[in-house]
């Protein structure tokens, strides 16, 4: 089956700092989603890549859809307590069909020091 | 408001006893999945279902079963022929008008064994 490669598995910083993962696919992905998880919740979309090379902002965190089709990475500027969470990345791969599965990496754990 | 309810939040399983989770959106969307969330891992999809009347094995389907008889809701049954069944559960929601709309999540329901 498809895998999907998410780094690093967990990061700890120190709040101000820029925070970036990424991810990486075995096979051609035509959609790349980015998606943050509170403890005891469920994930809620942050942002969401459609095309090769596309570079997508929302507020501070900021995506991209790597040219190869295979990769995708995510940048959070200037982190704050409250972006403490698990950061997942999930991508849609091109031979699905008119079915829409997502493929999910494992998740990045990033914890702020205040 | 418009959501995706999962109930109950955290459910406790008896040996040999099968279990129904509740999944219900007010979306109006088609498409419904389940998903399974274990420590340190990504999603994995148990079931699917694009259209009522109509749903698709996941992944790791196993041991489990699902119903849609109504658009809006997609229940998750946890068979006793799941011998693991101690896991977070993520039921999501997506529309299929429009070319790619991402998947919505619930806030899961935590299933342990007693």
């Amino acid at each position: 089956g498809q895998q999907l490669n998410q780094s690093p598995q967990s990061m700890f910083i120190q709040e101000g700092e820029d925070v970036s993962m990424n991810c990486t696919s075995s096979s051609i992905f035509n959609t790349w989603l980015w998606y943050k998880q509170d403890p005891g919740e469920g994930p809620v979309l942050l942002i969401a890549l459609y095309k090769a090379g596309e570079l997508t902002s929302n507020g501070r965190l900021t995506a991209q859809f790597g040219i190869t089709r295979k990769d995708s990475f995510l940048n959070i500027s200037a982190s704050i307590p409250s972006d403490v969470g698990i950061y997942f990345c999930a991508g849609r791969s091109s031979s699905g069909g008119s079915n829409y599965k997502l493929t999910f990496g494992k998740g990045t754990l990033l914890t702020v020091n205040p | 408001d418009g959501g995706i309810t999962q109930s109950p939040k955290y459910l406790f399983r008896k040996e040999g006893q099968n279990v129904t989770l509740s999944c219900e959106q007010n979306l109006n969307h088609d498409a419904m999945y389940w998903y399974r969330q274990d420590p340190g891992q990504g999603l994995r999809l148990i079931y699917y279902s694009q259209i009522v009347n109509d749903f698709q094995k996941g992944d790791i389907a196993e041991g489990y079963s699902v119903s849609r008889e109504k658009k809006e809701s997609f229940p998750l049954t946890v068979t006793s022929a799941q011998k693991n069944p101690t896991a977070f559960y993520l039921c999501a929601s997506r529309p299929t008008t429009g070319r790619n709309q991402p998947q919505h999540f619930g806030d899961g329901t935590r299933l342990s064994i007693l």
